[in-house]
């Protein structure tokens, strides 16, 4: 069964320095899909990131990147220069071919930037 | 805008009681879900639905139930609300079934069975 573990349930950083956010997944389909989503106090979910298990290249979107490491199946959220709105919960999730655009969630990493 | 409209965003009910969660997109997308997301254990899909009356179970779907029958609107129903189905909901759409398509998700709904 595939697995997402965000194993930081919560993290603080310093505004205007970089923070990573852990996220290993468990998997033997070749192809999969990985994702990191935000959600603010307000509820909703942000999508942020994607990385697919065929790209060679990490992804980036402005401040946010993914450090992808396929042999230690993990999938790192790095955001840069945090700001106060970054405080949020970040949810990794995965999708696989076979199961189509279903996605399975870690338990999430609660973030807090300090001013 | 593009968006997908959850109703009601709250809602405190009594055990037994049917109720039902309304789900709309407005971009045209085949493929919708439901998930829930419960403290410790993320979001977890309870059904999805690959196009208009093609609907299928998820990872939790006991005590659910759904309809496709339009494409744009995909109703989360509760026939006997229980309280482990106190939960924070989320519907959700994309484009396509591709596994690297983008989820748009609505607001939630926080919904309390006592």
């Amino acid at each position: 069964a595939q697995k997402i573990t965000q194993t930081q349930p919560g993290m603080f950083v310093q505004e205007k320095e970089a923070v990573t956010l852990d996220c290993t997944y468990d998997t033997s389909d070749p192809s999969y899909g990985l994702f990191w989503y935000k959600q603010p106090s307000s509820g909703e979910m942000i999508f942020l990131i994607y990385q697919g298990s065929y790209d060679q290249q990490n992804a980036t979107e402005g401040r946010y990147s993914l450090n992808f490491q396929k042999a230690r199946k993990s999938a790192n959220l790095v955001i840069s220069a945090s700001q106060l709105g970054d405080s949020a919960m970040y949810f990794c999730a995965m999708s696989r071919m076979e199961y189509g655009n279903k996605l399975v969630f870690g338990a999430g990493t609660i973030l807090r930037v300090k001013s | 805008e593009a968006q997908v409209t959850q109703n009601p965003r709250y809602l405190i009910t009594v055990t037994g009681k049917k109720l039902t969660v309304t789900c709309s997109q407005n971009m045209n997308h085949e493929y919708m879900s439901w998930y829930r997301q419960d403290p410790g254990l993320g979001l977890r899909q309870i059904y999805y639905s690959m196009n208009v009356e093609v609907t299928d179970k998820g990872d939790v779907p006991e005590g659910y139930k759904v309809s496709r029958k339009e494409k744009r609107n995909f109703p989360l129903i509760l026939e006997s609300p229980s309280p482990n189905q106190t939960s924070l909901y989320f519907c959700a759409s994309s484009l396509s079934d591709n596994m690297n398509t983008e989820a748009f998700f609505g607001q939630g709904t926080r919904l309390t069975v006592v």
